[in-house]
């Protein structure tokens, strides 16, 4: 069964510091990874796509990574802001019958105090 | 803005009342979606069209029903909702439907069944 697990389910860090996010998944067969950026009662917003061949990508203050070997990303993000608090989401997509299907995790809730 | 827009922003409904939401994008896109997003759950796909044609629907119950007259709008008609289908109600677009494009959310209509 595809999976994609998040961790930590939430965090809090100050503002001016960095973090982590990862996510770990089951999927196959892989065709991408995304990491989504939701504000609370909006809709996610893109922030990076990589695919098996890409195993760093920024926009920003934000970076993600993926090892497609040991079926992990992580999303970094420096020098946090207030405006970052949102949850992150990672969706994996994978390919069946010929369809492109997404599993989605639950996302890390992030809050980032003044 | 995502270039992808619903309507409206908020409902509250009664278990036997009929209402629809509203979808519409401007990016020349031919595949849109609808996804719920109930708290702490992951974002679940309902239904997928293609070119105005409905290519997935996993499993949804019938008092959910699509409807995507040009590769523009998509619709959802909700009649004799029950109050766990109270959730957030996002509509997504995409290049096309069978593959990897990057897509782009709504800002979801957020529903509350009484």
């Amino acid at each position: 069964k595809n999976q994609v697990e998040q961790s930590p389910q939430s965090l809090i860090i100050l503002e001016g510091k960095n973090c982590t996010l990862q996510c770990n998944y089951t999927v196959s067969p892989f065709s991408n990874l995304r990491w989504y950026k939701q504000d609370t009662g909006r809709g996610p917003v893109s922030l990076t796509i990589m695919t098996f061949s890409e195993n760093t990508k920024s926009n920003g203050r934000y970076t993600a990574t993926l090892d497609a070997d040991t079926k992990q990303s992580s999303l970094h993000i420096t020098a946090s802001q207030l405006s970052d608090s949102a949850s992150y989401i990672c969706v994996v997509g994978g390919r069946g019958g010929g369809s492109y299907i997404p599993t989605f995790g639950r996302g890390t809730s992030l809050i980032v105090h003044p | 803005e995502t270039g992808v827009t619903q309507t409206p922003r908020h409902l509250v409904m009664g278990m036997t009342n009929k209402k629809s939401l509203k979808c519409e994008q401007h990016l020349g896109h031919n595949a849109m979606y609808w996804y719920k997003q109930s708290a702490k759950k992951p974002l679940e796909l309902m239904f997928v069209y293609s070119l105005e044609e409905r290519v997935e629907n996993n499993s949804v119950p019938s008092r959910f029903s699509p409807e995507c007259p040009n590769s523009s709008h998509l619709f959802l008609h909700l009649h004799t909702l029950q109050p766990e289908d109270s959730a957030l109600y996002l509509c997504a677009s995409s290049q096309e439907a069978g593959g990897p494009a990057e897509a782009f959310f709504g800002q979801g209509t957020r529903l509350t069944v009484v």
